[in-house]
């Protein structure tokens, strides 16, 4: 598959911030997805994205699609406990296969 | 509605030992497919299937089998287990086109 650079592997958010984490690639991608997993389950869809420059919100979630095709970000405001978890970027390379970034870990800062 | 459902959630092999992960979903989607998850890569696709009877490889497809009898079932087998298959498994399904996947909640295979 291609390769999904995330950044950063792991971030610590406080309650009320915004954080941001962005996904690269060295091919171009028609649609770039945000996904997230909470401990001990699957992965959800958050964002899907389908055209360069898009800008997508879902909540307090707000994704963009980088205008090369070659990456997109994540942002989320005003960050709460629930938040916590492991966010993957992820990219179809064809009809049938997905490629995923190796993931955002977020935690609660102490 | 049940969606993507994964039987074991936990299992622990012996190095040789075979064993087949389960997964049914009831949508109705024509697409399924698995992946294993393991630190600091993400998720890797291991075998997909278009349709009942039809199936093809991934990215890491080397000591995998994997069938399609039926929409719903899409089984992946371990015929002689190692180590290097220590992981999560995901199974994921999704309508034909350009649509989102549904994943199950895996299942945490141990190979000692």
């Amino acid at each position: 598959g291609q390769q999904l650079n995330q950044s950063p592997q792991s971030m610590f958010i406080q309650e009320g911030e915004d954080v941001s984490m962005n996904c690269t690639s060295s091919s171009i991608f028609n649609t770039w997805l945000w996904y997230k997993q909470d401990p001990g389950e699957g992965p959800v869809l958050l964002i899907a994205l389908y055209k360069a420059g898009e800008l997508t919100s879902n909540g307090r979630l707000t994704a963009q699609f980088g205008i090369t095709r070659k990456d997109s970000f994540l942002n989320i405001s005003a960050s709460i406990p629930s938040d916590v978890g492991i966010y993957f970027c992820a990219g179809p390379y064809n009809d049938y296969k997905l490629s995923f970034g190796a993931g955002t870990t977020v935690t609660v800062r102490a | 509605n049940a969606g993507v459902t994964q039987t074991p959630k936990f299992q622990v092999l012996k190095t040789g030992q075979s064993m087949t992960l389960q997964c049914a979903q009831d949508m109705n989607h024509e697409y399924m497919s698995w992946y294993r998850q393991d630190p600091g890569m993400g998720l890797r696709l291991i075998h997909y299937s278009v349709g009942a009877g039809i199936t093809d490889q991934g990215e890491v497809p080397n000591g995998y089998n994997v069938s399609r009898s039926t929409t719903e079932d899409f089984p992946l087998r371990l015929l002689s287990a190692a180590p290097s298959q220590t992981s999560v498994y995901f199974c994921a399904s999704r309508r034909a086109g350009n649509s989102p996947l549904h994943f199950g909640n895996g299942t945490r295979l141990t190979v000692t």
